[in-house]
């Protein structure tokens, strides 16, 4: 079963600069999907951005970015610019390619609170 | 306006006193789930549909049902709610790229 790690409860930045946020996920499959969801106070789930694992080249949504390490099993998130409207819940998740039972499964990381300071 | 509509979005009941969270999209999405979300464990499926009268079990079925007699309309239904279903719940549906759509999100508390 594949598992999604956040190690950082917690994270804070100052407005305008840039934070990392760590997302770290075990699979033995090859070909799949990783997300950054950000869940602010209203409790919506927001998708940031999204990753192919075949893609090589790193996703980019306007001020979020990410760096995806496959062999390290990396997926960490960059928000260049920090806004107050940034300051949520942020979430990991991974999905398999792959039909059967894990078809449409989101598996998420623990979540990480970023406070975005004036 | 597409969109992923749950209700209630807040509900307190006692233990034992039978529920239904009513999921609706209209998207005409063929597949849709059920997430709770605690703290410290970010979301786990409850349980997810294919299709139409096809549902099977997610990560976290124990004490819930589902079914899916209609396209559109996906609902769980807490048969006997127990403390431990105390929760925020999620339902998503997902489109042809893959992304899944949730819904506003349902807080129940079961005392």
């Amino acid at each position: 079963a594949q598992t999604v790690t956040q190690s950082q409860p917690e994270m804070s930045v100052q407005e305008a600069e840039t934070v990392t946020l760590s997302c770290t996920y075990d699979t033995s499959e090859s070909d799949y999907y990783l997300f950054w969801y950000k869940q602010p106070p209203s409790r919506q789930m927001i998708l940031v951005i999204r990753q192919e694992a075949y893609k090589q080249q790193n996703a980019t949504e306007n001020r979020f970015s990410v760096n995806f390490q496959k062999a390290a099993k990396s997926f960490s998130l960059k928000i260049s610019d920090s806004q107050l409207g940034d300051a949520a819940m942020y979430f990991c998740a991974y999905r398999s390619r792959d039909g059967g039972t894990s078809y449409g499964k989101l598996t998420f990381g623990q979540g990480t609170i970023l406070t975005v300071h004036p | 306006e597409a969109q992923v509509t749950q209700n209630p979005r807040y509900l307190i009941t006692v233990t034992g006193k039978k529920l239904t969270v009513t999921c609706s999209q209209n998207m005409n999405h063929e597949y849709m789930s059920w997430y709770r979300q605690d703290p410290g464990l970010g979301l786990r499926q409850i349980y997810y549909s294919m299709n139409v009268e096809v549902t099977d079990k997610g990560d976290v079925p124990e004490g819930y049902k589902v079914s899916r007699k209609e396209k559109r309309n996906f609902p769980l239904i807490l048969e006997s709610p127990s403390p431990n279903q105390t929760s925020l719940y999620f339902c998503a549906s997902m489109g042809a790229s893959g992304e899944l759509f949730f819904g506003e999100g349902s807080r129940l508390t079961v005392l």
